[in-house]
């Protein structure tokens, strides 16, 4: 079945920079790879999502990149602010068939 | 988007009793899971909630402990068997919904197994 992988697992950035969240999938047949920030005592909320024929996705500060070839796709976040510091999930999905999750990257914010 | 309603939000259970969860949709969906979410750790897929059959069991996961029910297709509920304290976890229901082709959660249901 489906795995994922998802690194770090931790990250701590200054804020203004730049954070990198990286993850890799096993199923080739996988075409939708969603993006889910978990904020404390707080359920997974979607904030980005890319589909396997697109291979970029820009939303203000936050993009997703795809490499289907490789299987990975990964989250960017420009100019961090202390707000969005939560736990970030990766997943893939075939097209809402059960979807799988990554172990989750602990982003910390520093101001 | 789905507007997803779980009860109880939480609760505090005696080990060896049962509780059943349930999940209310406001519009029909196809597609319907239910996610357990350990203690600082990510989400693990139970089950897939099917309309009018037997539930679809991830490894790990047998009916006995979790039985599932889905009734139609804007409900479902999950029971939590003999509960024992390694059960503590918030259990997530999820929705697949082809208004916007996308992957929503309730609020999430906390339970804590004394």
């Amino acid at each position: 079945g489906e795995n994922v992988e998802q690194h770090p697992s931790t990250l701590s950035v200054q804020e203004g920079d730049s954070a990198v969240i990286k993850c890799t999938y096993s199923d080739s047949a996988s075409n939708y790879f969603p993006w889910y920030k978990q904020e404390l005592g707080k359920r997974p909320q979607l904030i980005i999502d890319i589909r396997s024929n697109v291979g970029e996705k820009k939303d203000q500060r936050i993009a997703v990149t795809l490499n289907k070839t490789a299987k990975h796709f990964s989250l960017h976040i420009t100019e961090t602010q202390p707000e969005d510091s939560a736990v970030y999930f990766c997943a893939a999905s075939k097209g809402g068939f059960k979807t799988i999750f990554g172990a989750g990257t602990r982003l910390f914010v520093k101001a | 988007s789905a507007v997803i309603s779980q009860k109880p939000s939480r609760d505090i259970c005696q080990r060896g009793t049962s509780l059943t969860i349930q999940c209310q949709v406001d519009s029909q969906v196809t597609m319907m899971f239910w996610y357990r979410q350990q203690p600082g750790q990510s989400l693990t897929l139970i089950a897939t909630a099917n309309q009018g059959s037997e539930a679809t069991y991830e490894s790990g996961f047998v009916i006995d402990k979790f039985p599932i029910s889905r009734p139609n297709l804007t409900f479902s509920t999950l029971t939590v068997s003999n509960m024992s304290p390694e059960d503590s976890s918030i259990y997530l229901c999820s929705v697949w919904a082809d208004s916007g082709n996308t992957i929503y959660f309730g609020e999430g249901s906390w339970l804590t197994v004394v």
